[in-house]
């Protein structure tokens, strides 16, 4: 699986949009790019993947960079229920591999 | 929408002790995993479960751990002989099939055991 990076933590105000980067430079051809997010204390929740083209679906938006070296996830209109860890993973799909949570940013939405 | 439940919401058992930790999927899901997440790390994968059989496991699930799918509906984690570091948030997740892009993992709220 491709390496993701992401950074610790992000602040965002209510109601801006959260925009949250990752890292995956070594990722190849056939591998998606999965955002999960834990809300604290609770199980991981899927927000949404994609492979090369832009993904939105009701929760937020996946743009992935033409080379495919770097994606981001947006929020469009953040909330407080939105604060939580937000996971980016690069896996294959239709393999055994499992998924593989690293530590995640630790999106804040602020007041 | 559909959702996987698991139960107890937290248990706490004694050291040596068998547990056994309860999930029931959703239920045109295939594919089911237990995760665990020890207090202020990373969520670890533990074992996936397909058609009645161990699909991968990682290196922390030795001998202690069991799975089974006693029935149509649950999908239960055994820990035979219960250790302090085994105290964590344990996540059951499902999955309709393999193909991930059709089909992403879903998890449960968990079960947090707590080993005394």
């Amino acid at each position: 699986d491709a390496k993701t990076t992401q950074p610790p933590s992000m602040d965002c105000a209510e109601g801006r949009a959260a925009n949250l980067p990752c890292n995956h430079s070594t990722i190849s051809g056939n591998e998606y790019v999965y955002w999960y997010r834990q809300i604290h204390s609770q199980g991981p929740q899927y927000i949404i993947h994609g492979l090369k083209n832009n993904e939105t679906n009701e929760m937020a938006s996946l743009i992935i960079t033409e080379d495919r070296k770097s994606s981001t996830l947006i929020l469009p209109h953040a909330t407080l229920r939105d604060t939580a860890v937000y996971y980016c993973i690069a896996l294959p799909p239709n393999t055994g591999n499992q998924f593989y949570f690293g530590t995640g940013t630790s999106l804040t939405v602020i007041p | 929408e559909p959702e996987v439940t698991q139960t107890p919401s937290h248990q706490v058992t004694q050291m040596g002790q068998e547990v056994i930790l309860r999930c029931v999927p959703i239920s045109n899901h295939l594919y089911f995993y237990w995760y665990r997440q020890i207090l202020g790390q990373k969520v670890e994968f533990l074992v996936s479960f397909y058609n009645n059989e161990i699909s991968e496991k990682s290196e922390i699930f030795d001998d202690q751990f069991s799975v089974e799918r006693p029935d149509g509906s649950n999908f239960t984690l055994k820990i035979r002989s219960t250790k302090l570091e085994d105290s964590a948030m344990y996540f059951c997740a499902s999955s309709a099939n393999r193909n991930r892009q059709s089909s992403p993992l879903h998890f449960g709220n968990g079960t947090r055991l707590t080993v005394t």
